[in-house]
């Protein structure tokens, strides 16, 4: 079952803030969040493994939530560097390591 | 830092040719994928590979699409009888046996089926 993401695109000027969520319907396992920037292959940022937990990667930190299977990406002070589309991956038990792609999060950091 | 290879970068095939898709996964990974991006869409997981064998794969993955990992090096994607849906970008992953460090993707092969 894929996951669902929301807003399917944000536009932002730099500076600001944004938060890209991510849910599923099926009990996860894990959580992944990856960057894909035009014409270049999906580049991982981080995992999330238990529930609540919360991890930082620069100005860019995720939560994840495992009773409610649901995991927010939260972008600070972006950068134009930031603009990509933002992919979740999630894991359910027993998959193999097999990811399921959330359809993307299509976000733009305008000067 | 070790990367993930994919060989042709741009392939362009009549319909009903095969096509025969290459990547170099890392050389320490256990764990080999297929994914593909139609323009503009999702990333579709095709098939997963791990100790020789297929381990999982979707139903887009039907009997027009085979695997192998011929040498132990090479992990390859043959599409016997090519279709004009097919055409898409086709990422192979890799990963160790632990997800921790997440998927390392190829740079892609854009298919074109004309």
């Amino acid at each position: 079952q894929q996951p669902v993401q929301s807003p399917q695109a944000v536009i932002l000027r730099e500076g600001e803030d944004a938060v890209i969520n991510c849910s599923s319907s099926k009990a996860l396992y894990s959580v992944h969040w990856y960057r894909q920037k035009h014409g270049e292959a999906p580049v991982f940022l981080m995992i999330l493994l238990k529930g609540g937990e919360q991890k930082g990667h620069e100005k860019i930190s995720a939560s994840f939530n495992e009773k409610k299977q649901q995991s927010s990406l939260y972008l600070t002070a972006s950068q134009l560097s930031y603009s990509g589309t933002y992919f979740c991956g999630t894991e359910s038990g027993g998959s193999n390591y097999k990811l399921t792609f959330g359809k993307g999060t299509l976000l733009t950091v305008n000067p | 830092e070790p990367e993930v290879t994919q060989t042709p970068s741009h392939q362009v095939t009549q319909m009903g040719q095969e096509v025969i898709l290459r990547c170099v996964p890392i050389s320490n990974h256990l764990y080999f994928y297929w994914y593909r991006q139609i323009l503009g869409q999702k990333v579709e997981f095709l098939v997963s590979f791990y100790n020789n064998e297929i381990s999982e794969k979707s139903e887009i993955f039907d009997d027009q699409f085979s695997v192998e990992r011929p040498d132990g090096s090479n992990f390859t994607l043959k599409i016997r009888s090519t279709k004009l849906e097919d055409s898409a970008m086709y990422f192979c992953a890799s990963n160790s046996d632990s997800l921790i460090y997440g998927y390392t993707f190829g740079s892609g092969t854009r298919l074109t089926v004309v």
